[in-house]
């Protein structure tokens, strides 16, 4: 069935460093891919997306970049702050309302 | 994401209640969903809906319940045949592609 490999699980890096999660997903009709941000005991909040005729998307300190061919996408944060730890979920959707998430990253930036 | 609701907060349920979680969105979006987060687990789908007085099973739906009467709510109910209930609930409405989550509600069965 459908699903998005997420990796790591957990993720450690230094203040100032770059963090990157990489995806998987198993449909090759996606089109759409969102990736959201938790802090803990928050709802989820979108921080950036992506949709399959894009190959890169940045956003200040995050980009996105998705290999079509491979089934991949991965977040890319650079400079991190300790205000960037957070749990991380990535997700893919075909455009028939259904999102299958994958099972989150905790960036955990250290001062 | 601020136009979505979600109550109670907080939940308590004794073993064999049925108890009802509510969401509202005031953001006139079409489809709604439901899902279940366990801790240090990603988002599970229990239920959605496109539109409304139609809605379909996502991936966990037993032991749950749902109705769709009107655009802007979408309450689920948690059944006693739903097993291990304790979990925390977030609520989704989406405007294109792009889902918008409500601040949840954390389910605890005592």
């Amino acid at each position: 069935g459908e699903n998005v490999e997420q990796h790591p699980s957990t993720l450690s890096v230094q203040e100032g460093d770059s963090a990157v999660i990489k995806c998987t997903y198993s449909d090759s009709a996606s089109n759409y891919f969102p990736w959201y941000k938790q802090e803990l005991g928050k709802r989820p909040q979108l921080i950036i997306d992506i949709r399959s005729n894009v190959g890169e998307k940045k956003d200040q300190r995050i980009a996105v970049t998705l290999n079509k061919t491979a089934k991949h996408f991965s977040l890319h944060i650079t400079e991190t702050q300790p205000e960037d730890s957070a749990v991380y979920f990535c997700a893919a959707s075909k455009g028939t309302y259904k999102y299958i998430f994958g099972t989150g990253t905790r960036l955990k930036v250290l001062a | 994401d601020g136009g979505i609701t979600q109550s109670p907060k907080y939940l308590f349920r004794k073993e064999g209640q049925n108890v009802t979680l509510s969401c509202e969105q005031n953001l006139n979006h079409d489809a709604m969903y439901w899902y279940r987060q366990d801790p240090g687990q990603g988002l599970r789908l229990i239920y959605y809906s496109q539109i409304v007085n139609d809605f379909q099973k996502g991936d966990i739906a037993e032991g749950y319940s749902v109705s769709r009467e009107k655009k802007e709510s979408f309450p689920l109910t948690v059944t006693s045949a739903q097993k291990n209930p304790t979990a925390f609930y977030l609520c989704a409405s989406t405007q294109g592609d792009t889902q918008y989550f409500g601040p949840g509600t954390r389910l605890t069965v005592l």
